[in-house]
């Protein structure tokens, strides 16, 4: 099983910075088939990237994925006040799919 | 529209059962794999099924093998998880996703349903 170990565990930013947030696989990621999703309190995940960087229909170019092999980022480039979640990333390149342990970014 | 609404969360007694379901509309709900990921109060997620389009080829979690059945009725358009031998570990909320074309990653989701294993 491919362990995703997120990092920091939590972020605090200001609106308007930058953010880099870390996946790192405990093994190569088949294809770079890794996913992020976005996770505000009270609501279900929603898809932000696919394999490593293409982002989902819908979703702001602030945010942008990149990596490969065993690690992975999310950059968000300019913070807004609605970016307030926990994310999480998700390999699909290998059996049994997993996901990390997110990463809860702060508004400062 | 694409939805998903989960149903059949509720408290139950270790070792009981439980089936939930996951009406789907706004797809061809037979041309796509689905899935049940769950979450435990303040944890993050967790895989736990899949089913493929036809419902032909299904695949488990190791941590419920054997005591989850996943299915699908393409006639009613309807996802459907199965729970026997339920333990407190297994209290969490559950979430239909379905599968996106390209990978197995989630593309869209249900808001979840509660599902609490508790004496």
């Amino acid at each position: 099983e491919i362990v995703l170990t997120q990092s920091p565990g939590t972020l605090s930013l200001s609106p308007g910075e930058r953010g880099t947030l870390s996946c790192r696989a405990s093994q190569s990621v088949s294809s770079n088939y890794l996913a992020w999703y976005q996770q505000k309190v009270g609501q279900a995940p929603r898809l932000l990237i696919s394999d490593a960087s293409t982002r989902a229909t819908g979703i702001p170019d602030r945010f942008s994925g990149s990596g490969s092999g065993t690690d992975f980022t999310l950059t968000i480039s300019r913070l807004e006040p609605e970016d307030l979640a926990v994310y999480y990333c998700q390999q699909y390149g290998n059996s049994p799919l997993t996901f990390g342990g997110g990463t809860k970014v702060e508004i400062k | 529209d694409v939805q998903l609404l989960e149903s059949g969360g509720g408290l139950v007694q270790p070792g009981g059962s439980l089936r939930l379901s996951c009406a789907v509309s706004g797809l061809t709900f037979n041309s796509y794999a689905m899935t049940w990921v769950r979450q435990a109060p303040g944890k993050g997620l967790e895989w736990v099924s899949a089913i493929s389009g036809n419902g032909d080829s299904t695949y488990y979690a190791d941590s419920v093998e054997g005591r989850f059945t996943i299915s699908r009725d393409n006639s009613k358009v309807t996802l459907y998880l199965q729970m026997n031998g339920l333990r407190a570990e297994d209290t969490a909320i559950y979430y239909c996703a379905k599968v996106a074309p390209t990978g197995y990653y989630f593309d869209y989701w249900g808001q979840g349903t509660l599902v609490t294993v508790s004496s």
